[in-house]
Parts: C-alpha cells; structure tokens; sequence
C-alpha cells in the first residue's frame, strides 16, 4: 500500500525560502518507473503541477516558476524534498506530493496536503 | 504549454442523473489524460487515466471516453457521494497542466 505524507512549516514570511518533505512507504524511488510530484492549489482555485522527481534522477519543473524551484530525492530516507524560494503571498497554498505511475501515468496516489500560508 | 478547458465549470444535477464533463485539449495528447475527484478539505483522487482506464476501486458508474483533443467524464448515475469538484489532467508533455475544474452541486 502506497501512502505519502507531507510535512514543512504552515506559515513562512515573504522572501524566505519554503523546504517541504514528502515521506513515503510501499515504493522505492529507486524502482523502475517511480516517480514523485508536488502539486500545489491556492484556497478556492485549481491545481497547479510544480516538479516531478523519477527514479532515474529526471527531474521536471513548471516553467512559470522553474527558477525558483528545486526537487530532490533521499531514497535512503524514502523522501521527495521541494524547495522555493523568494516565497510571496501568493504562494499561499495547500502543497501536495503525489505518486507517479511512469513517465506517461497519472498522480494515482496523493498525500492529503500541507497547507502554507506566506505573511509577513 | 497545453491548456485544459473543462466545461461546463459548474453543473447542478439530481441523484440518479446521468451527467457528463467535457475536457479539451489545446492540442492533441492521444489518451494521456486523467480524470481527478476532490472534495473540500481532501486530496484529489484519480478516478479514470489513460482517458478511459477506470482506477481500481472506483465504482463502475464513472467511465471516461476520448483521445486527440476531446475527453470526457461520466457518471451514469449520480450518488449523494459524487457531489465534488472534477478536474482532467494531461501527461502527455511538459508542463504538466489541470484543467479549471468543474463543480458538481446537488440540484
């Protein structure tokens, strides 16, 4: 059974730097196939796609917020590591990690959230 | 990047009403698209992918249909648990991009 969970600070002020972690069981990013994504959804508005990590090191990053951004993994900790920095309000958000079936699958699996909220 | 419209954006329906979601893409993407359930206070939950492969564990009255541009969702007969927000999603290429969302309220 696979479960993530994702941990990190609720409220961080503007220009600070976000570090979330989404720990996981039941899947190694070491697998072939395996991947992990962050995914992130401002109150009352869509899903927004942020990075994706695969077993194979690939990473991928939204462009619109891609220099800002930085996805990592420690497989020996079972974890996928978001970074973002220079942090604004309009950041604000409830950020999730997902599992990822392959390269060409869906998020079938979701943590169940970590809401950030970015004020001074 | 490819974007996503749903439509329509809210839907009002009855228990027991067939509804259906349409997604388009703004360019092809063969079936990599993926269909998502939320609820408040939730995580999504994948209930179609590859346009028309049913998630295990998702009843049956949800089915999806599509490929190239335009996709759809089904939920033959609505139940009081369906009311939710529905988003597609497409894998096909880089960005990954959601649709806007469609919500789905009790009539």
């Amino acid at each position: 059974q696979i479960t993530l969970k994702e941990s990190g600070p609720t409220l961080v002020k503007p220009t600070q730097t976000l570090t979330l972690t989404c720990t996981f069981s039941g899947f190694s990013l070491t697998s072939t196939g395996m991947g992990v994504g962050w995914i992130r959804q401002p109150p009352g508005k869509a899903l927004e796609w942020l990075a994706l990590i695969y077993w194979d090191n690939d990473e991928s990053y939204s462009p619109s917020l891609k220099s800002r951004l930085s996805i990592t993994k420690d497989t020996s900790k079972n974890q996928a590591v978001l970074t973002m920095t220079n942090l604004d309000p309009i950041d604000t958000a409830t950020y999730y990690c997902a599992h990822k079936r392959g390269r060409g699958g869906p998020f079938d699996i979701w943590g169940q959230g970590t809401m950030v909220t970015v004020s001074s | 990047d490819i974007q996503l419209t749903q439509s329509p954006s809210f839907l009002s329906a009855s228990v027991g009403d067939r509804v259906t979601i349409t997604c388009r893409t703004s360019q092809g993407i063969s079936t990599y698209l993926a269909w998502y359930q939320q609820k408040p206070g939730n995580a999504p939950n994948l209930l179609i992918y590859a346009a028309s492969t049913l998630q295990s564990g998702v009843p049956s009255r949800f089915s999806g249909t599509g490929s190239g541009s335009e996709f759809t969702l089904t939920i033959s007969s609505l139940q009081p648990e369906d009311f939710a927000t529905y988003y597609c999603q497409q894998v096909d290429s880089y960005p990954i991009t959601f649709g806007q969302g469609t919500r789905l309220e009790i009539k």
